[in-house]
């Protein structure tokens, strides 16, 4: 599946990008949809394809791709960021990336 | 409100066997793909099976090929997973997540439910 950096250290109100690098089989022909999951918590949906949030998320969140690494980037870092974000695709059934960790200075 | 509720993770030995279900309310289940994804103890996640909005479709991570089997019952809004021959590296909580299709994935998750295997 994707391959995403294992962490990322930011200072509070900083920007933070997270990178998630598949192959044409997936990032590259699907897209990526973006997943927040704080500890003990389910996993909770920022993005979806073609870059959308839904309802309820921050635009502080926002996503791209660009060939076959989809990218969210996180503005004016809050302490409740501190989170494992997962990027996720489809390659004959699902796949989610190796995830982030989020640290917020 | 929407929920799904997981229930039916427990303690079993390897080579058991174990049926999860995903109570679901507060959206039109008939209206949703589904799914099964898993997390084992401080790793990632991991998507387990897909399902159709019939029924009919169904898809399933290589690992739990001919072990697993997604079904639904959409008068019962539900979602199960039957997991046979069940090995240590299945311990994991499950999550079911529903799919709007056509439009966004992975948009609503129960809280889980644990499933260990182990002797």
């Amino acid at each position: 599946g994707p391959t995403q950096p294992p962490s990322v250290s930011k200072g509070l109100g900083q920007t933070a990008t997270l990178t998630c690098t598949g192959d044409n089989n997936n990032v590259g022909n699907h897209g990526a949809a973006w997943l927040q999951q704080h500890q003990g918590h389910p996993p909770k949906l920022l993005s979806y394809r073609n870059n959308n949030r839904p309802s309820g998320i921050s635009e502080r969140f926002s996503a791209s791709r660009s060939g076959n690494t989809a990218s969210l980037t996180i503005t004016g870092l809050q302490p409740e960021d501190e989170a494992d974000y997962y990027c996720s695709s489809w390659d004959r059934g699902y796949v989610f990336g190796t995830g982030t960790k989020v640290t917020v200075l | 409100e929407v929920q799904l509720v997981e229930s039916g993770g427990g303690l079993v030995q390897p080579g058991g066997s174990l049926r999860l279900s995903c109570a679901t309310s507060g959206f039109t289940f008939n209206n949703y793909e589904m799914n099964w994804v898993r997390q084992a103890p401080g790793k990632g996640l991991e998507w387990v099976a897909f399902i159709s909005i019939s029924g009919t479709l169904m898809y399933y991570t290589d690992s739990v090929k001919g072990r697993f089997t997604i079904s639904r019952d959409n008068a019962k809004n539900s979602l199960y997973l039957q997991m046979n021959g069940l090995r240590a590296e299945d311990t994991a909580v499950y999550y079911c997540a529903s799919d709007n299709p056509g439009v966004m994935e992975f948009d609503y998750w129960g809280q889980g439910t644990l499933v260990t295997v182990s002797s």
